[in-house]
């Protein structure tokens, strides 16, 4: 069974810190890593997607890739309460067809 | 405005009826795929397809139905045969150049009593 593993949270920081979410998944094959923010009531939202070992940067996001130790992070850094919400962690299925595992997410709170 | 619509954002069935949620995009994506989410879980894989015309079972596909007739439209039946068809769920596409970055509708939301 091909898993994909989160911290439930919650992960409680201020307003203006780093937030550092984690991300280890199962499947040696997989390629592309994806982090999806979902707020409450609402469906995912891709915010970043990483594709080769080291750090990618996109505006107060940075994903973070370690393929030997099959662990990716999302940094969001100025955390600001409307960065609330949770951060469902997605890798593709080396099995193929394009599919993706996903996550059960971590959910961020960031108090002001 | 391109993108992926569902309808309707919330939908109340009796048991023992099917339902029918739609799944309409058009950014001209290739391939389209449900999901299904409960509280505290991660997103699960009901059925994809890659064209029209075709698709296959994903994780948990039993008591669900679909069809893929047209490349904009997938619709998914819950049949009565679904044991616990209370959930939300979720709409998916991806192009078939970038075939991993999936993008998502805004989800229906089913209740059944």
């Amino acid at each position: 069974q091909k898993e994909v593993e989160q911290n439930s949270g919650p992960l409680s920081v201020p307003e203006g810190a780093i937030a550092s979410l984690n991300c280890t998944y199962s499947d040696r094959g997989s390629q592309s890593f994806f982090w999806y923010r979902q707020y409450s009531g609402k469906s995912p939202e891709l915010i970043m997607f990483i594709y080769s070992n080291g750090d990618k940067e996109d505006g107060r996001f940075t994903a973070q890739l370690n393929k030997a130790s099959q662990y990716v992070s999302l940094l969001i850094r100025d955390s600001q309460p409307s960065d609330s919400a949770t951060y469902l962690c997605a890798v593709n299925d080396s099995g193929g067809y394009n599919k993706l595992i996903f996550g059960a997410g971590t959910r961020l709170a960031v108090h002001p | 405005d391109g993108g992926i619509t569902q309808s309707p954002k919330y939908l109340f069935r009796k048991e023992g009826q099917n339902v029918t949620l739609s799944c309409e995009q058009n950014l001209n994506h290739d391939a389209m795929y449900w999901y299904r989410q409960d509280p505290g879980q991660g997103l699960r894989l009901i059925y994809y397809s890659q064209i029209v015309n075709d698709f296959q079972k994903g994780d948990i596909a039993e008591g669900y139905s679909v069809s893929r007739e047209k490349k904009e439209s997938f619709p998914l039946t819950v049949t009565s045969a679904q044991k616990n068809p209370t959930a939300f769920y979720l709409c998916a596409s991806s192009s078939a150049g970038n075939s991993y970055e999936q993008y998502f509708g805004p989800g229906t939301r089913l209740t059944v009593t």
